[in-house]
């Protein structure tokens, strides 16, 4: 079964780092580009950040340019964000996302994480 | 950036009757879209992807349709557990990926 579950998530006063993993599963990590999502409360979700398969490209989305870092660990199966000066509007719940690679269905996000809260606040 | 944008809001109907979903693209995507389904306390289930073909496990009374900038969700006949949220996604022009704000799908 394909699963990906977060941790790292918690209270962090502005200005504040965390950083939140992402535990992979029951697929060939190392085949895939892997994501961030947030989605804050009662709003849509917000792709922040990807990394090719091989971690040898990196995508971010302006709002955390420059504040927050995507890596990963192909040998243990782990996608990371180190996320830097945090501010409130960083407040949501963060998803990781395996994009897809297979002809038919291909680089759409399936599946998600369950998700970790992240709460940025004095 | 290509903005996309659901109506309604809010959709409320009664179990049995079909549901019809709208998403909007700034610019052309061609048919590089895709819907996701969210029920409280849970992660976006991807359903549909680009624009008409349905996702593995994808009852197939949830149809999609469009191209280019206009996009419909249809859903037939609902049950009980189709009440949620549901999202719009563009794969057309990335980075970024960007999603639509959702339809929030209710029972009347």
């Amino acid at each position: 079964e394909v699963q990906l579950v977060e941790s790292g998530g918690g209270l962090v006063k502005p200005g504040g780092s965390l950083r939140l993993s992402c535990a992979a599963s029951g697929f060939r990590f190392s085949a895939h580009t892997m994501n961030w999502v947030r989605q804050a409360p009662g709003k849509g979700p917000e792709w922040i950040a990807g990394i090719s398969s091989s971690g040898s490209d990196l995508y971010y989305a302006d709002s955390v340019k420059g504040r927050f870092t995507i890596s990963r660990d192909n040998a243990k199966n782990f996608l990371f964000l180190q996320m830097d000066n945090l501010r409130a509007e960083d407040t949501a719940v963060y998803y990781c996302a395996r994009l897809t690679t297979d002809i038919q269905v291909y680089n759409w996000f399936d599946p998600w994480g369950q998700g970790t809260l992240v709460s940025v606040s004095s | 950036e290509i903005v996309l944008t659901q109506s309604p809001a809010t959709l409320s109907l009664s179990p049995g009757e079909t549901a019809t979903l709208s998403c909007r693209a700034s610019r052309s995507i061609s048919r590089y879209l895709g819907w996701y389904q969210q029920k409280p306390g849970q992660a976006p289930r991807l359903l549909i992807y680009d624009a008409s073909n349905r996702a593995t496990g994808t009852p197939p009374r949830f149809s999609g349709s469009g191209s280019g900038t206009d996009f419909t969700l249809t859903i037939s006949n609902l049950e009980p557990e189709d009440f949620a949220v549901y999202f719009c996604q563009q794969r057309a022009d990335w980075p970024p990926y960007t999603f639509g704000q959702g339809t929030k799908l209710e029972i009347k």
